[in-house]
């Protein structure tokens, strides 16, 4: 079945950049999502990429998607403290038309001061 | 506007209890989704409305749990006999359709933490 892997624990220092990067296996993916979870908060959506573009830029979000090798990252500009938090790369089913998301089991980014 | 809401934030109930969680999505969004989050790992899907059918309830773990959207709007999480393994976050998102374009990008709401005791 589909599955979403993304490495556990990143700890960079503010004002470095951060990059979180994620794999999946379901190739028939139409969009692939970024998104943000704070401690005892729900999900919100950071950014999306539409499964035919290679990069796509939001202000000091950077995704990067290599189709090929079914590989995603999330590059954050100038890492704040406020950016720590859980992050959860997701793909869209793309075996059925019920737009279900596949998760990760996130990435925990700390930044130190 | 308002964003997907959920109902209550917290619940805690002893194992063999009945529960239902409530989520009131964003207005308009006519496909609305339930998903589990168990501590330190990602949601996990379990049931897809579009509007008031369950299209896809692939997900639901056994016949404990159900769910309902009458009206096509608010949504009800029902499970039956609760086991402490069902402790974890629901989560529910809407979108505006689920057909694969930039307008099913789902929405979350807060979630409801069960705890089982």
């Amino acid at each position: 079945g589909e599955d979403v892997e993304q490495s556990l624990f990143l700890s960079v220092r503010e004002g470095d950049s951060s990059v979180i990067n994620c794999t999946y296996t379901d190739s028939s993916s139409t969009y692939l999502y970024w998104y943000k979870q704070e401690p005892g908060a729900g999900l919100q959506l950071l950014t999306y990429i539409f499964s035919n573009m290679d990069m796509k830029q939001d202000q000091r979000l950077t995704v990067l998607l290599n189709k090929k090798d079914k590989h995603l990252s999330l590059r954050i500009a100038d890492t704040q403290t406020g950016d720590s938090a859980i992050y959860f790369c997701a793909e869209s089913d793309g075996s059925s038309n019920t737009g279900k998301l596949i998760f990760g089991q996130g990435t925990t980014l700390q930044v130190k001061p | 506007g308002a964003g997907v809401s959920q109902t209550p934030s917290n619940k805690v109930t002893e194992k063999g209890k009945y529960v239902e969680l409530r989520c009131d999505p964003i207005s308009g969004h006519t496909a609305l989704y339930w998903y589990r989050q168990s501590l330190g790992q990602g949601p996990e899907f379990l049931i897809y409305f579009q509007g008031t059918g369950a299209a896809d309830d692939s997900g639901l773990p056994n016949d404990r749990f159900f769910a309902v959207r009458p009206e096509g709007s608010v949504s009800t999480l029902k499970i039956q006999r609760t086991e402490r393994g069902d402790s974890a976050v629901y989560l529910c998102a809407s979108s505006l359709s689920s057909g694969g374009g930039v307008a099913d990008t789902q929405y979350f709401g807060p979630g409801t933490r069960l705890t089982v005791l």
